[in-house]
């Protein structure tokens, strides 16, 4: 069963804010969000979990929802090489992957 | 560098073979993970080692068994091959299984069954 919904493609222009949602209305209490990327045929990268609080570090915010029903990862300021296959991920312990979003970033 | 090892980066074998695959955690972690990603396919979760123990088991076929050894390193084998497990295998690694602990992957190790 999809615990997350994400849309399939989008396009940001390169030094633009990149907004990517991603929808879990069946979350647990004990769940985190977590967010990864995978560029091309390279292993997923880490960017940024949270489990109610908005987060922030070097790479990304993470944007989440009162009542936690939906998040927004942001790209504050997308480059080419952000170009990746963006994945949410709810979970309390294992990781399992959906079919993530296609971010295309356009010069 | 995620700090996870996987080894043999590249493989080619024959249908009917047997193959492991290998993988170092991050110095410190004590749970792996083990995914297939077929081309154009998604991550799929394979199974999860917690300090030696199998911990969760996802989407495994009977052919495929992993183990994890007491220095915490981790094989995955792979038997009676199919040209349908042709894939990259990724392994991760994480501190412990608990709630809230990040996962870092390897970078792979791509097998083509012929």
């Amino acid at each position: 069963d999809a615990k997350t919904t994400q849309p399939p493609s989008m396009d940001c222009a390169e030094g633009r804010a990149a907004n990517l949602p991603c929808n879990h209305s069946t979350i647990s209490g004990n769940e985190y969000v977590y967010w990864y990327r995978q560029i091309h045929s390279q292993g997923p990268q880490y960017i940024i979990h949270g489990l109610k609080n908005n987060e922030t570090n070097e790479m990304a915010s993470l944007i989440i929802t009162e009542d936690r029903k939906s998040s927004t990862l942001i790209l504050p300021h997308a480059t080419l090489r952000d170009t990746a296959v963006y994945y949410c991920i709810v979970t309390n312990n294992d990781m399992r992957f959906g079919a993530g979003t296609r971010l295309t970033v356009k010069p | 560098d995620s700090g996870v090892t996987q080894t043999p980066k590249h493989l080619i074998t024959a249908t009917g073979q047997r193959v492991t695959l290998r993988c170092s955690p991050r110095s410190g972690d004590l749970s792996v993970y083990w995914y297939q990603q077929s081309l154009d396919q998604g991550l799929q979760f394979l199974i999860q080692y917690y300090n030696g123990e199998e911990r969760a088991k996802g989407n495994i076929l009977e052919r495929f068994s992993a183990q994890q050894f007491p220095d915490l390193h981790s094989e995955l084998n792979l038997s009676s091959l199919e040209l349908g497990d042709s894939a990259l295998y990724f392994c991760a690694s994480s501190v412990a299984p608990d709630l809230g602990n990040t996962i870092y992957f390897g970078e792979g190790s791509w097998l083509t069954v012929v």
